[in-house]
C-alpha cells in the first residue's frame, strides 16, 4: 500500500547543480502537485498537473520544471540549484479538483550549499 | 483570491486540557476547507474536511472543527489534549475548480506539556 513515494529523502547540492526529485503514486489519481515547505510560511505550490501531459504553474514556479508523461509519475527538476531553494519538498496526489483528500509523500529535504 | 490565516504560530497546552487552533479564511465561493497535521519529520495527514454537508465536522483522533460562515472561521478543537497531539497543524483551503490546488495557512505548532 505505497501511496505517494518520493525519492530521495535527503539531498545536498552545490549551487548551480541540477537534479530531479522523483514522485510516484499508485492510486491512479489524476491530480498531482509539488509544494515546498519553509519555516513560518506553510506549504507553497510550485507546479501542479491535472492529468498526463497537462501541467501548470503554482505560486513559486521559478527555477523548477515539471512534466507529466504518465499518470503515476510527476518529477520535479531543479535546473540550476540556488541556496534559496533549500527547503523541504512535498509531492501530493488527489482524485478530484477540490473537496477531496490530498495524499502526501514523506518529503525530500534539500540543502543547497 | 482565496487565502487562509492561522491566528497563532504556536500554542502550548497541558495534557488533558482543551485545544483550540484558530483559522480564518477568505473565499469568494463556498470553500472547501481542511485541517492537516504534520508530526515531526513526517508527511502530512488529513485530520478532517468541510464538505458543506454539516457545519460541525468530526475528524480523527477526537478533533473537530466548526465552519462559521458569518465569521469566516474554521477553528480546530479537541476536548482533551494528549502528548501524541504535539505536531504542526495546517488549515487549508481548496479553491473551486482550480486543479486541486491547496492554499495553506502558515501553520500552528502545538506543544503539549505533561
Amino acid at each position: 500500500n505505497a501511496g505517494v513515494t518520493q525519492t530521495p529523502k535527503f539531498q545536498v547540492l552545490k549551487t548551480g547543480q541540477s537534479m530531479t526529485l522523483q514522485c510516484a503514486q499508485d492510486m491512479n489519481h489524476e491530480y498531482m502537485s509539488w509544494y515546498r515547505q519553509d519555516p513560518g510560511m506553510g506549504l507553497r505550490l510550485i507546479h501542479y498537473s491535472v492529468g498526463a501531459g497537462i501541467t501548470d504553474q503554482g505560486e513559486v514556479p521559478n527555477g523548477y520544471n515539471v512534466s507529466r508523461s504518465t499518470t503515476e509519475d510527476f518529477p520535479l527538476r531543479l535546473l540550476s540549484a540556488a541556496p534559496s531553494q533549500t527547503s523541504v519538498y512535498f509531492c501530493a496526489s488527489h482524485v478530484g479538483a477540490s473537496n477531496t483528500e490530498a495524499f502526501f509523500g514523506q518529503g525530500t529535504r534539500l540543502t543547497v550549499v | 483570491a482565496q487565502s487562509v490565516t492561522q491566528l497563532d504560530s504556536h500554542v502550548s497546552v497541558s495534557e488533558g486540557t482543551p485545544v483550540l487552533l484558530r483559522c480564518n479564511y477568505s473565499s469568494s465561493y463556498s470553500p472547501s476547507l481542511f485541517w492537516y497535521v504534520q508530526h515531526p519529520n513526517k508527511g502530512l495527514q488529513l485530520l478532517l474536511k468541510y464538505t458543506s454537508a454539516a457545519t460541525l465536522v468530526k475528524g480523527i483522533n477526537g478533533f473537530e472543527a466548526e465552519f462559521k460562515k458569518s465569521e469566516t472561521s474554521f477553528h480546530l478543537t479537541k476536548p482533551s489534549a494528549h502528548m501524541s497531539d504535539a505536531a504542526e497543524y495546517f488549515c487549508v483551503v481548496s479553491p473551486y475548480n482550480q486543479g486541486g490546488k491547496l492554499i495553506f495557512g502558515q501553520g500552528t505548532e502545538l506543544s503539549v506539556k505533561p
